[in-house]
């Protein structure tokens, strides 16, 4: 089965420009995650979808970033406008449901300068 | 809120060598726990995974059991190769199936 899709794999933009990830999860799975990882340091929950609807968004800074999952299948995150700080790899991943280990895309790794 | 708590790395051991990776976790209910793995240059992989309390979770020669009543799931195998260089990183997932991670262990094997 396929995996999940995760574009671009690499991105560098100016501080104050806007960029935007996709994703694809595994056919079938209701559960969408995405998932910053700063270097050194372990996954943090950005924003859980569940089909089209948002489970959990309360780590995610929403005067600058947001995300959407109008059909409950692919999925886009944008950030605008970047800030240094938002350098990070962006995982994306997908799960079937309740209690059920999830499936990781290769992840975005986006530099801002 | 609930969170997972590993022992901070880096860890370096000599191939043979016997590991063990603590994880600690702090949730309300009875969380599922995983620990899952990141090669060098790869995207994260689940390694073994536990579901209720006493479970045992087992891949590729590391286990960990899932023990409520020290609210541990600590990552072991007995013999460690190169090819097992990797980060390692706890997590818990609790109810709407919000998958919270540790920081992660950076564990290197020497020939």
């Amino acid at each position: 089965e396929a995996g999940v899709a995760q574009s671009p794999r690499y991105k560098i933009i100016e501080k104050r420009q806007s960029v935007a990830f996709w994703c694809n999860p595994i056919s079938g799975h209701a559960t969408l995650y995405w998932y910053q990882q700063i270097l050194g340091q372990g996954p943090k929950l950005l924003i859980q979808f569940q089909n089209n609807g948002v489970v959990d968004d309360s780590q995610l800074p929403k005067d600058r970033f947001s995300a959407e999952r109008l059909k409950g299948v692919d999925s886009t995150l944008k950030i605008q406008p970047a800030k240094l700080e938002d350098s990070a790899v962006y995982l994306c991943a997908s799960s079937w449901g309740s209690h059920t280990e999830a499936f990781f895309g290769q992840g975005t790794r986006l530099t801002v300068v | 809120g609930d969170s997972v708590t590993q022992m901070e790395g880096p860890v370096t051991l000599s191939e043979e060598a016997f590991l063990t990776i603590n994880c600690t976790y702090t949730a309300t209910g009875y969380p599922s726990l995983f620990w899952y793995v990141q090669y060098p240059g790869e995207g994260l992989q689940l390694l073994l995974k536990a579901t209720k309390a006493d479970d045992k979770g087992s891949n590729k020669g590391f286990e960990a059991t899932y023990r409520k009543e020290t609210t541990s799931f600590h990552l072991e195998k007995g013999s460690v190769q190169v090819s097992d260089s990797a980060v390692y990183f706890c997590a818990l997932s609790y109810r709407n199936n919000d998958m919270r991670f540790g920081a992660g262990t950076r564990l290197t094997v020497k020939p």
